[in-house]
């Protein structure tokens, strides 16, 4: 069975500060895929990255980056220097075979100005 | 503009009544997926389909149905046998694969359906 576990229900942190959104997976499966997807109010899902499993290499792009750990079936996302833009409920997504995508809980992010 | 549209937005029901949430795409993409959100539990999988003509049942499905007579139409009707319809339902798409979650989804704006 897959899941997706966002233990952080919701989060607040005043603009500036670096936060990072925790991810943990759970899956038999040796091919899979990891994804981020931000929930602005608007409602609309947007993506933000896909990884899949054989890439463990972190990512920097602008002010986001992530750490995929197989070892400890994490895929955590960091926002640094936030903004009162990246106020949002973040998704982190496990993809395997041709099921559709498993869902963590969501954190929701509030940047206070 | 390409882009996955549902409507209606906002949704009342009176107990008992059926409602059918309409999806539609211009992204060409083989696969769409119905999603349910409520507060705190993330999105949860009602129905999917990877063809026209064809759909297979999600982790929510009872109460719920949907067909796919169109490539770029996979309506969900909210039956009167869903207990608790009152939710945020979202819409998405991909092109399929033969690993179909490799690719991202494309997701609409919502619609969020209140049971009066």
């Amino acid at each position: 069975a897959q899941k997706v576990t966002q233990a952080q229900t919701e989060i607040s942190v005043v603009e500036k500060e670096d936060v990072t959104l925790d991810c943990v997976y759970e899956t038999r499966d040796t091919t899979y895929y990891l994804f981020w997807y931000k929930q602005p109010p608007s409602g609309e899902l947007v993506f933000l990255i896909r990884r899949n499993s054989f890439d463990e290499q972190n990512e920097i792009s602008g002010r986001y980056s992530w750490n995929f750990q197989k070892s400890t079936s994490s895929f955590n996302f960091t926002i640094t220097a936030s903004q009162v833009v990246d106020s949002a409920v973040y998704f982190c997504a496990l993809g395997t075979g041709r099921r559709a995508l498993t869902f963590g809980s969501g954190t929701r992010l509030q940047v206070q100005p | 503009d390409g882009g996955i549209t549902q409507s209606p937005k906002y949704l009342f029901r009176k107990e008992g009544q059926n409602v059918t949430l309409s999806c539609e795409q211009n992204l060409n993409h083989d696969a769409m997926y119905w999603y349910r959100q409520d507060p705190g539990q993330g999105l949860r999988l009602i129905y999917y389909s990877q063809i026209v003509n064809d759909f297979q049942k999600g982790d929510i499905a009872e109460g719920y149905s949907v067909s796919r007579e169109k490539k770029e139409s996979f309506p969900l009707t909210v039956t009167s046998a869903q207990k608790n319809p009152t939710a945020f339902y979202l819409c998405a798409s991909t092109r399929a694969s033969r690993q179909v979650t490799s690719g991202e989804l494309f997701f609409g704006e919502g619609s969020r359906l209140t049971v009066l």
